[in-house]
C-alpha cells in the first residue's frame, strides 16, 4: 500500500503570510494526488484535484504543485477563514490513503 | 445542488452489526462511484471501501475486508455500508463520498457526507 507523509503536522501563521504544506508519497503517484481542507466538526472539502488543479469556487491564493513522490500545497496569503487541517490523499490505486493532516494554526 | 444525507450512526457492542446509509441527490446516482471514509482522532482519514457506479466493482481496505460489505440501490439513490463483527478500533465518524477525479483505477472525493459516529463498546 501507498504511504502518504504529511509535513509539519502544525503550523503556526499570521495573516498575510505564505503557507507550504509538503506531502510525500512512498512511490510515485504520477499527479494523482489531492489537496482537502477541513474544519473542525465539518465534512472534509476538495481543494485541488490532479496536484494542481484548483477546484471551482476555490480561492486563487491556493496552488499545488508536484509530481510523483513530492507534493506541495502553498497558500500566498493566509486568510482568517484558511485556518484549518489540511490532508492529502493520493487516488493512483486502493488502497486510496490520506496523509496525516496539517494543522494550520494563528501565530 | 448535490447532497449526501447519512442516517444516523450508533452505539453498538463488540461483534454486532450496524447499517449505514447514504442518501443522495443532485446529481446521477448511477453514473458515479462512491466511497466511506471514517475518521478518528488518532489514525485521521481513512479510506474504507468503494464501489463502481454499477455496483459490480468493489475495494476495501484490509482493515475491514471479510468484516464490511459495501452496496448500493441505484433505483433509490442509496449507498450502504454493513459493519459486521465490529470492533473497538472501528469507532470512528463514518462518511460516505462522491467520486469526482479519476486516475481510471481510483479517484478522489468532491462531495462528502456529514458524517456520522459510530461506537463500539460494551
Amino acid at each position: 500500500d501507498i504511504q502518504m507523509t504529511q509535513s509539519p503536522s502544525t503550523l503556526s501563521a499570521s495573516l498575510g503570510d505564505r503557507v507550504t504544506i509538503t506531502c510525500r508519497a512512498s512511490q510515485s503517484i504520477g499527479d494523482w494526488l489531492a489537496w482537502y481542507q477541513q474544519k473542525a466538526g465539518r465534512s472534509p472539502k476538495l481543494l485541488i484535484s490532479a496536484a494542481s488543479s484548483l477546484e471551482r469556487g476555490v480561492p486563487s491564493r491556493f496552488s499545488g504543485s508536484g509530481s510523483g513522490t513530492q507534493f506541495t500545497l502553498t497558500i500566498s496569503s493566509l486568510q482568517p477563514d484558511d485556518f484549518a487541517t489540511y490532508y492529502c490523499q493520493q487516488y493512483d490505486s486502493y488502497s486510496l490513503s490520506f496523509g496525516g493532516g496539517t494543522k494550520v494554526e494563528i501565530k | 445542488q448535490v447532497q449526501l444525507v447519512q442516517s444516523e450512526g450508533g452505539v453498538v457492542q463488540p461483534g454486532k452489526s450496524l447499517r449505514l446509509s447514504c442518501a443522495v441527490s443532485g446529481f446521477t446516482f448511477s453514473n458515479t462511484a462512491m466511497h466511506w471514509v471514517r475518521q478518528t482522532p488518532d489514525k485521521g482519514l481513512e479510506w474504507v471501501t468503494a464501489i463502481s457506479d454499477d455496483g459490480r466493482d468493489k475495494h476495501y481496505a484490509d482493515s475491514v475486508k471479510g468484516r464490511f460489505i459495501v452496496s448500493r440501490d441505484n433505483s433509490k439513490n442509496i449507498l450502504y455500508l454493513q459493519l459486521n463483527s465490529l470492533k473497538s478500533d472501528d469507532t470512528a465518524v463514518y462518511f460516505c463520498g462522491r467520486e469526482g477525479h479519476s486516475s481510471g483505477r481510483a479517484g478522489n472525493l468532491n462531495y462528502w457526507g456529514q458524517g456520522v459516529p459510530v461506537t463500539v463498546s460494551s
